[in-house]
């Protein structure tokens, strides 16, 4: 199993430019999760889906979109990119939501917005 | 609001030494708490969760309600535990991780 994917793993955008993060899984997990990473910060949760077709915001949404038509992927959507979206972007996914089950983590990407 | 905090962003020590990692969180019900590792170019991966009540790599972690912590606990820091730790915490009955700042650890040769 490659378990969680992320591409790409660095991208450099120009503001107000858009792009699509991708996040892939392949252990059948319903849940998954976006997180974004700021230098010297926790992981603040984006956006989080507890299956296909169901998808719901974190702490920290705004300027960005999600999708989830199938249980392997969920992409994530930055629509016009503001120095504020530098950070490192993290795709999760569980068996299981909530307490008690392990998140999977992606690789990350590394998002710079000039 | 839940918040998980780790007051420490750098600890150093040195081989052979004892360890441990300090969380502290807020939360006014019974949480689900967890900590996580981050080694050099590798992936961030769980390391323990306290309903488990395991050791995993010598490091154990106990839950102290009163004090609201789960503190990360070594009794002999190895050169291979020099990584970034977080603790995470989940509120009963959600799906959502709430992840604190980060420590990193030393352990010097």
């Amino acid at each position: 199993n490659a378990g969680v994917t992320q591409t790409p793993k660095f991208r450099i955008l120009k503001i107000g430019q858009s792009m699509t993060l991708q996040c892939a899984q392949d252990m059948n997990h319903n849940y998954m999760y976006w997180y974004r990473q700021d230098p010297g910060m926790g992981l603040k949760l984006i956006y989080y889906s507890v299956g296909a077709g169901i998808t719901d915001k974190g702490e920290v949404p705004n300027g960005y979109n999600v999708s989830r038509s199938t249980t392997e992927d969920f992409p994530l959507r930055l629509e016009l990119a503001a120095p504020s979206q530098t950070s490192v972007y993290f795709c999760a996914s569980s068996q299981v939501g909530g307490g008690g089950y392990e998140q999977y983590f992606g690789p990350g990407t590394r998002l710079t917005v000039t | 609001a839940q918040r998980v905090t780790q007051p420490e962003k750098l600890l150093s020590v040195f081989k052979g030494a004892p360890v441990e990692l300090k969380c502290n969180y807020s939360y006014s019900g019974s949480p689900e708490l967890f900590w996580y590792v981050q080694y050099s170019r590798q992936r961030l991966q769980l390391l323990l969760r306290h309903i488990s009540r395991e050791s995993i790599k010598g490091f154990t972690a106990d839950l102290n309600k009163g004090e609201t912590s789960f503190h990360l606990k070594k009794p002999f820091a190895q050169e291979e535990d020099s990584a970034m730790y977080y603790c995470a915490l989940v509120a009963s009955g959600t799906y959502k991780y709430i992840f604190g700042t980060g420590t990193r650890l030393k352990v010097l040769a």
